[in-house]
């Protein structure tokens, strides 16, 4: 199993980029590696997702080196809303006897401060 | 907003009890997940389905069992209930069920079990 580790929280500030990265040391082939963004009391929401390299969208960076046992997550110029629980998931493509192993990581909570 | 309708909000109820949470997926969506959240736990993958076939199974108890209807709404039941399932349970869908597939999450069901 893929499992993840990740800092169980880090503190920011109002603009500056924010990094968290998440360890997965064992993370197979097949593999997938996105992450969430949760609230208090609300459902996770989608940030980004890769497999290798950088991806890059409207809201974050995914940094995958080569060996893949790591992603970086990157939140430019966060502002207070981005206070949240980040959870890092390792996962392997459906339908091939491995979905049911999916496995959300602890998260990590971001607090952005004026 | 995302779509994801769950009902109840919040539901309490005594240890021994069975109840049915529902859950209807964003228009279009033909995959539903169901994960549990406690405090302790973090988030737990339980039970995939895809146009009304189960896809995958992650720590789902033999007490719980789910369905996806025809019209692709979905139902978890828990029965015998415990102390230890009082959690906050999601449901997301998403388009196919594949592993770039963007799952959205619902707002989730609050269960507390006296």
């Amino acid at each position: 199993l893929a499992k993840t580790t990740q800092p169980i929280s880090m503190d920011s500030y109002e603009g500056q980029e924010v990094n968290i990265t998440c360890s997965h040391n064992n993370i197979a082939t097949n593999d997938y590696i996105t992450w969430y963004q949760q609230f208090p009391s609300q459902g996770p929401r989608f940030i980004i997702q890769g497999y290798k390299t950088k991806v890059t969208n409207e809201v974050a960076s995914l940094f995958i080196p080569a060996d893949r046992k790591s992603s970086t997550l990157s939140l430019p110029r966060v502002s207070l809303s981005d206070t949240a629980v980040y959870y890092c998931l390792v996962g392997p493509l459906p339908f091939s006897g491995g979905y049911n192993k999916l496995i959300f990581g602890a998260g990590t909570r971001l607090a952005v401060h004026p | 907003d995302s779509g994801v309708t769950q009902t109840p909000k919040h539901l309490i109820t005594a240890t021994g009890q069975r109840v049915t949470l529902r859950c209807s997926p964003r228009s279009g969506d033909l995959s539903v997940y169901w994960y549990q959240q406690s405090l302790d736990q973090g988030l737990q993958f339980l039970i995939q389905y895809y146009n009304g076939e189960e896809r995958a199974k992650g720590n789902i108890l033999e007490r719980f069992s789910a369905q996806q209807f025809p019209d692709l709404h979905s139902e978890l039941n828990l029965s015998s209930l415990e102390l230890g399932d009082s959690a906050l349970y999601f449901c997301a869908s998403s388009v196919d069920g594949g592993s770039t597939d963007t799952q959205y999450f619902g707002p989730g069901t609050r269960l507390t079990v006296l």
